[in-house]
């Protein structure tokens, strides 16, 4: 049962303009959401994250908005860049429960300069 | 240092060989974990160790044994393997244990090639 979930498995940006790749949940009982980034052959790596009762964080060119209502999440990279060209996990941690981190399936964004 | 370490890059074993992968990290962090990710799919959680003691193993074969020899180094002994085990082998960490709310951070990774 997937939890998480990203229905874009790829996305082509022109250079400069906005990349938005978007997440949805199915429980509501997620408290926390993180996006990761992905190179090939290199492990995730942990790029902005928000707490539940926000419903926006943004760090640099990162802005990770969340609709609670909706069971929805999207990250936004503005301008973007060739080098912004990977994977993005979304993911979702719970307080409770022993395996707490549920991961999307991906989205390959490509970054065209 | 934001830094988890994994050795080795690579990996080609037969499936009667024994062989180790290795973790390490020095940011203080009490939980240690694997994972095991194929090609286009999100890391599976294979172990969770918490202040060194195995917490979660979800359901993974025996022919893959885990150790923590320490606070900071997290080992993943491999013995006859199949060759649908072949995958990219993830080690992360985190400052608390599930069901904290402290993201992880992963490690570069192992890819493991069973032949």
């Amino acid at each position: 049962d997937q939890q998480v979930k990203q229905n874009s498995p790829s996305l082509s940006v022109q250079e400069g303009r906005i990349s938005i790749l978007n997440c949805d949940y199915t429980n509501s009982m997620f408290d926390y959401f993180l996006w990761y980034k992905k190179y090939p052959a290199e492990g995730p790596t942990f790029l902005i994250s928000i707490s539940s009762i926000k419903d926006k964080n943004e760090d640099g060119r990162f802005t990770v908005f969340l609709n609670k209502s909706a069971k929805h999440l999207s990250l936004h990279i503005v301008p973007s860049q060739p080098g912004d060209s990977a994977v993005y996990f979304c993911a979702a941690l719970r307080k409770t429960g022993a395996n707490n981190l549920f991961f999307g399936t991906g989205t390959r964004l490509t970054v065209i300069p | 240092d934001t830094e988890v370490t994994q050795t080795p890059k690579h990996l080609v074993m037969g499936m009667t060989n024994k062989k180790s992968l290795k973790c390490e990290q020095h940011m203080g962090h009490r939980a240690m974990y694997w994972y095991k990710q194929k090609a286009k799919k999100p890391p599976e959680l294979m172990f969770v160790y918490s202040y060194e003691k195995l917490s979660i193993n979800e359901s993974v074969p025996s022919r893959f044994s885990p150790e923590c020899p320490n606070s900071s180094l997290l080992n993943l002994h491999l013995h006859a393997l199949q060759p649908e085990d072949s995958a990219l082998y993830l080690c992360a960490s985190s400052q608390g244990p599930p069901p904290s709310l402290y993201e992880q951070y992963f490690g570069p990774g192992t890819r493991l090639t069973v032949t």
